[in-house]
């Protein structure tokens, strides 16, 4: 069955950076493109980005574009994202989702980023 | 491209019928999908394409299009229907999503 497992949560210091991970199973990595959503404390859900699993190409939020680099390592079908210089409203749980060109139908759990001094 | 999604709030009675709307701001065929979602938890996808049905969610979801107008419409609210619901359009980038519905019991 198709699962997105993400790494565990992080709490970071305002201007440091922190990188999450999105391990998937279940279905041919490459063929699907990952895409990452967050959500702020009591908020709705924010578009993030989008990484191309087969040829590596990105397309970002534009409040984030200068802070945001997604990445892949397709030997472990694993995705990251990585956001740097954090703020204090990057706080949020941030979520993988695999790209089913329509769609949003796999998940993962996601994933707590706190950012505070 | 912006969705104006409403109302931000609705309180309904089990057995209900309820229809919360998504308007985009241009044209995005019927690339527009329909989410639930739970506190603590990640979204789940009800409707894609804007009027087809995710596998295993139940017939009382139905979405449906006009124009740059969608609708979501639950036919009979069940006690596990009252949380928040999202639409979001995948036409292009970036994939917005409607600022959202808490539906809750009245």
């Amino acid at each position: 069955q198709v699962q997105l497992i993400q790494s565990g949560a992080e709490m970071k210091k305002p201007g440091a950076s922190v990188k999450v991970s999105c391990k998937t199973s279940g279905y041919t990595f490459t063929t699907y493109g990952v895409s990452w959503v967050r959500q702020a404390p009591g908020q709705g859900l924010e578009w993030v980005g989008y990484i191309n699993t087969y040829n590596g190409d990105t397309n970002y939020a534009q409040n984030l574009h200068d802070r945001v680099t997604m990445t892949t390592d397709t030997s472990t079908s694993t995705a990251f994202m990585e956001l740097r210089s954090l703020k204090s409203n990057d706080t949020a749980v941030y979520f993988c989702a695999r790209d089913d060109y329509s769609n949003y139908a796999f998940w993962g759990q996601g994933t707590l980023v706190t950012v505070s001094s | 491209i912006q969705l104006t999604q409403s109302p931000s709030s609705l309180s309904a009675s089990v057995g209900d019928r309820v229809t919360i709307t998504c308007r985009a701001s241009q044209g995005i065929s019927t690339y527009l999908a329909w989410y639930q979602q739970r506190p603590g938890k990640a979204p789940k996808l009800l409707i894609y394409a804007a009027s087809s049905l995710q596998d295993g969610v139940p017939p009382r979801f139905s979405g449906s299009a006009s124009g740059t107008d969608f609708t979501l419409t639950i036919s009979s609210l069940q006690p596990e229907d009252f949380t928040n619901y999202y639409c979001q359009q995948l036409y292009t980038y970036p994939y917005t999503f409607g600022q959202g519905t808490k539906l809750e019991i009245k």
